[in-house]
């Protein structure tokens, strides 16, 4: 069955760390995007990528970093500069043009210790 | 700047007990408007999306309503397996990317 992978489930960083989160469809779509959820808060954006090789920046883009190497694969690293990363993400997907229905992936918990 | 409103925040109803969600919206020119479901510890799963004043969608015990400012998502004879959080999302004017969330109401369903 198509769908959206996200790994790891559970995920712990240590203050100073980089940590990369792994998202990969295959459906076949080319836009992909990364949320980032926090309790009582809407689900935000953080990157989202159109087509292989280009991406762009989100509302809350600074501390992130992505990737699109390939179409099936838009990896997110949290780096150290992002000051409060501890929150649920979100990988999602949709079929380029079709500016509804995305299909998200099942998240990574991030958690600072 | 798009907001998103959606009240309550949390609703408790019997099995059977029919009511609706709401989602108030400031947009600058609708492209549409989703509705999500989300359960605990996942993410969200696409219901449907409207895209006119007076449209509507059903899926199941599910039926979404939209006006010029607030669409409704009622529930009608719900069952404990509607349990879950409940989405908004609207996309402004075509070219634009970016969905604006609300912060969702999280229905409890008891048997």
């Amino acid at each position: 069955d198509g769908g959206i992978t996200q790994s790891p489930k559970y995920l712990f960083r240590k203050e100073g760390q980089n940590v990369t989160l792994s998202c990969e469809q295959n459906l076949n779509h080319d836009a992909m995007y990364w949320y980032r959820q926090d309790p009582g808060q809407g689900l935000r954006l953080i990157y989202y990528s159109q087509i292989v090789n280009d991406f762009q920046k989100g509302d809350i883009a600074e501390g992130y970093s992505v990737s699109r190497e390939k179409k099936e694969s838009f990896p997110l690293t949290v780096t150290s500069a992002q000051k409060n990363p501890t929150a649920f993400y979100l990988c999602a997907s949709r079929v380029a043009g079709d500016y509804y229905g995305y299909t998200f992936g099942s998240g990574t918990r991030l958690t600072v210790v | 700047e798009d907001q998103v409103t959606q009240s309550p925040e949390a609703l408790r109803l019997q099995e059977g007990e029919s009511s609706s969600l709401n989602c108030s919206y400031t947009v600058s020119g609708l492209r549409g408007l989703s509705w999500y479901r989300q359960d605990p510890g996942k993410g969200p799963e696409f219901l449907f999306t409207l895209y006119s004043a007076g449209e509507e969608k059903e899926k199941e015990r599910l039926k979404a309503t939209l006006t010029k400012k607030e669409s409704f998502l009622h529930i009608t004879a719900p069952k404990p397996e509607d349990s879950a959080t409940y989405l908004c999302a609207v996309q402004a004017d075509f070219g634009n990317e970016k969905l604006t969330f609300g912060t969702g109401t999280r229905l409890t369903i008891i048997p």
